[in-house]
């Protein structure tokens, strides 16, 4: 059963500053594996998706990496200001369970002006 | 511009009275989906459709079913609904199932209060 890990769960910085959000799964039999953002009391915003055959994906000032075999991925984002601040979730679509999305619990992401 | 839309966005029930949330989705994707997420956890699937081929979740409890009449719209009853299911409930679409074109795409959420 595929399990998915975020780490940290909570994260304060300062405006500026370059971070990096991790997360892993223990099944690396993957179709692919998605970012998401929530603000609090609203749903989902797809941030970015990379499929099991990629590396990495990249979307303004956030990139995201995949290392398949480890079971791991990151989310890099530059630069951070107040409005990144929200939680951050991934997800992967994993092959023995086909669409079916597998989430994290979340990094909570505060950046402090 | 909205592309999946839920309402309402928040809804207040009674214990015990039957509930219906509301989906739908401009996108014209085969599969619709139904998670349930509480406070400062992961959402948790609860259903999906695929065309018109329901797909229940093994830990579903009876108390929830869902609806799609047509391609655009699907509804998540809650039968009786007990405090325990207070929540955001979230509906998702893809274009397919598999290993591509999957990515999902979500509505902004309603979130059930039960009195």
């Amino acid at each position: 059963k595929q399990e998915v890990t975020q780490i940290p769960a909570a994260l304060s910085v300062p405006e500026g500053e370059n971070l990096v959000l991790n997360c892993s799964f223990t099944d690396s039999a993957i179709y692919n594996l998605q970012w998401f953002r929530q603000d609090p009391g609203k749903g989902l915003t797809s941030l970015l998706l990379i499929q099991s055959s990629q590396r990495e994906q990249t979307s303004g000032r956030l990139n995201a990496s995949l290392d398949k075999s480890s079971g791991r991925s990151t989310l890099y984002i530059a630069a951070s200001q107040p409005g990144d601040s929200a939680t951050y979730l991934c997800a992967v679509a994993s092959e023995t369970s086909g669409s079916r999305l597998t989430f994290g619990e979340g990094t909570q992401l505060t950046v402090n002006p | 511009d909205a592309m999946v839309i839920q309402n309402p966005r928040y809804q207040v029930t009674q214990f015990g009275k039957p509930v219906t949330l509301s989906c739908s989705q401009t996108l014209n994707h085969n599969v619709m989906y139904w998670y349930q997420q509480k406070s400062s956890q992961a959402p948790k699937l609860l259903f999906h459709y695929y065309d018109k081929d329901f797909n229940n979740e093994a830990d579903t409890p009876d108390n929830f079913q869902s609806r799609r009449p047509n391609t655009s719209f699907c509804f998540l009853d809650i039968r009786s609904p007990g405090l325990g299911d207070a929540a955001m409930y979230l509906c998702a679409t893809s274009r397919d199932r598999g290993p591509v074109r999957n990515e999902q795409f979500f509505g902004p959420g309603t979130r059930l209060t039960v009195l």
